[in-house]
């Protein structure tokens, strides 16, 4: 049991470039989401997936795409990376809200 | 979902209990009170949550105020093991999938 897992584990991007992070669970759990944490911070929301096939917003969304491909994979897309976006990138999943969410590893992003 | 206040560090002996409080005055009739903790360069890890009883599992103990205006994690026996950022979280039940808000948390340091 694998729990979260994440790929890249790091990544460096130049201005404008894009890239697909990628989300997997094996959990059965329905609910995903992606955080971002800059240095210093906690964690904010980026978008979240209630159940397969829906999507929604969070607190700084702008910039990132998501699709939620089926239960067990979100991924978060950078069309036109912008150094901006150098983070830590969290992946988590939970059963349903509110229960307790799970997290991955993270990915460590940075846009030059 | 309502604010919550952290000391911004604490430290601890090792062996000692680890006594973390958290202030939520504004907290609502509806909303948990969860606890994180994020080990360096790593994913959050769930820890505990309760309503208004006090909770206890096999990592800590939970107490809050009967007002329910604060609490307070207790680790029984802290470990170096533990040294981390904590992070009190408050939240509505229900209604959706949406993510958690984190704050600063507290960085409790085990000493030696």
């Amino acid at each position: 049991n694998a729990g979260v897992t994440q790929t890249p584990k790091f990544q460096v991007l130049k201005t404008g470039q894009s890239m697909t992070l990628q989300c997997a669970q094996d959990m059965n759990h329905n609910s995903m989401y992606w955080y971002r944490q800059d240095p210093g911070m906690g964690l904010r929301l980026i978008y979240y997936s209630a159940s397969e096939g829906t999507t929604d917003k969070g607190e700084v969304p702008n910039g990132y795409n998501v699709s939620r491909l089926n239960k067990r994979e979100f991924s978060l897309r950078l069309e036109s990376a912008a150094p901006s976006q150098t983070s830590v990138y969290f992946c988590a999943s939970s059963v349903d809200s509110p229960y307790e969410q799970y997290f991955g590893p993270g990915t460590r992003l940075t846009v030059t | 979902d309502a604010k919550t206040t952290q000391p911004p560090s604490m430290d601890c002996a090792e062996g000692r209990a680890a006594n973390l409080p958290c202030n939520h005055s504004t907290i609502s009739g509806n909303e948990y009170v969860y606890w994180y903790r994020q080990i360096h360069s790593q994913g959050p890890q769930y820890i505990i949550h309760g309503l208004k009883n006090n909770e206890t599992n096999e990592m800590a103990s939970l107490i809050i105020t009967e007002d329910r205006k604060s609490s307070t994690l207790i680790l029984p026996h802290a470990t170096l093991r533990d040294t981390a950022v904590y992070y009190c979280i408050v939240r509505v039940v229900g209604g959706g999938a949406d993510g958690l808000t984190f704050g600063k948390g507290t960085h409790l340091i085990i000493q030696p």
